[in-house]
């Protein structure tokens, strides 16, 4: 079956850096998205990866490698308003997007 | 805002009520989805309309009923349903996943807060 790993929830300080892990396993890989959903909100698109490396995007960087099944997205200098989840999601053979249950980020003073 | 906006923001609603959820996309996408999202649980993929064609429908019960007029359109028809079934229901909409882009954001509406008594 097809699966994605995101630890439930974490906690950091502010203005501390905090690493999200992923791990999936999918029937195909066409990229891999991180969304972010404040409490009530929409989730928002983050970022994308298809090829292996690290994505670096202001306060926020992607990393991939595919051989491992493997994501993490780090978030530098944390602002209070970073409070909330973190989806990640993987784009299958065909073309759907399969999720994880995403990562409750709690920020502390 | 995202382009992407949904009605009714909440909903509650009686095991035997008849009632809908509209979405509306302003992106000129032309894929549109209904989620469902549980707490603590993935996202559920329900239905994919591409084209306006139903091109997904991932063993959704016939009491979730949905309608695509128009590629900037679409419905949750909903009957007779059950307490279980009270979640968020989220609308996203997308270029055609396999347009051949780079890649396919999808864009998501605020949702719908469904409860069912």
């Amino acid at each position: 079956g097809q699966n994605i790993d995101q630890p439930t929830e974490m906690t950091a300080t502010e203005g501390a850096i905090v690493q999200i892990n992923c791990t999936y396993q999918t029937s195909g890989f066409n990229g891999l998205f991180w969304y972010q959903q404040h409490a009530g909100e929409a989730p928002t698109f983050l970022s994308y990866n298809v090829l292996d490396g690290l994505e670096e995007k202001g306060r926020f960087s992607s990393f991939l490698s595919r051989s491992k099944g493997y994501s993490y997205l780090l978030l530098k200098e944390l602002q209070m308003k970073d409070s909330a989840s973190y989806l990640c999601a993987v784009t299958d053979s065909n073309y759907q997007l399969i999720w994880g249950a995403g990562t409750k980020l709690i920020i502390k003073p | 805002e995202t382009g992407v906006t949904q009605t009714p923001r909440h909903l509650v609603m009686g095991m035997t009520n008849k009632k809908s959820l509209k979405c509306e996309q302003h992106l000129g996408h032309n894929a549109m989805y209904w989620y469902k999202q549980s707490a603590k649980k993935p996202l559920e993929l329900m239905f994919v309309y591409s084209l306006e064609e139903r091109v997904e429908n991932n063993s959704v019960p016939s009491r979730f009923s949905p309608e695509c007029p128009n590629s900037s359109h679409l419905f949750l028809h909903l009957h007779t349903l059950q307490p279980e079934d009270s979640a968020l229901y989220l609308c996203a909409s997308s270029q055609d996943p396999a347009s051949g882009r780079v890649y396919n954001e999808q864009f998501f509406g605020p949702g719908t807060r469904l409860t069912v008594l």
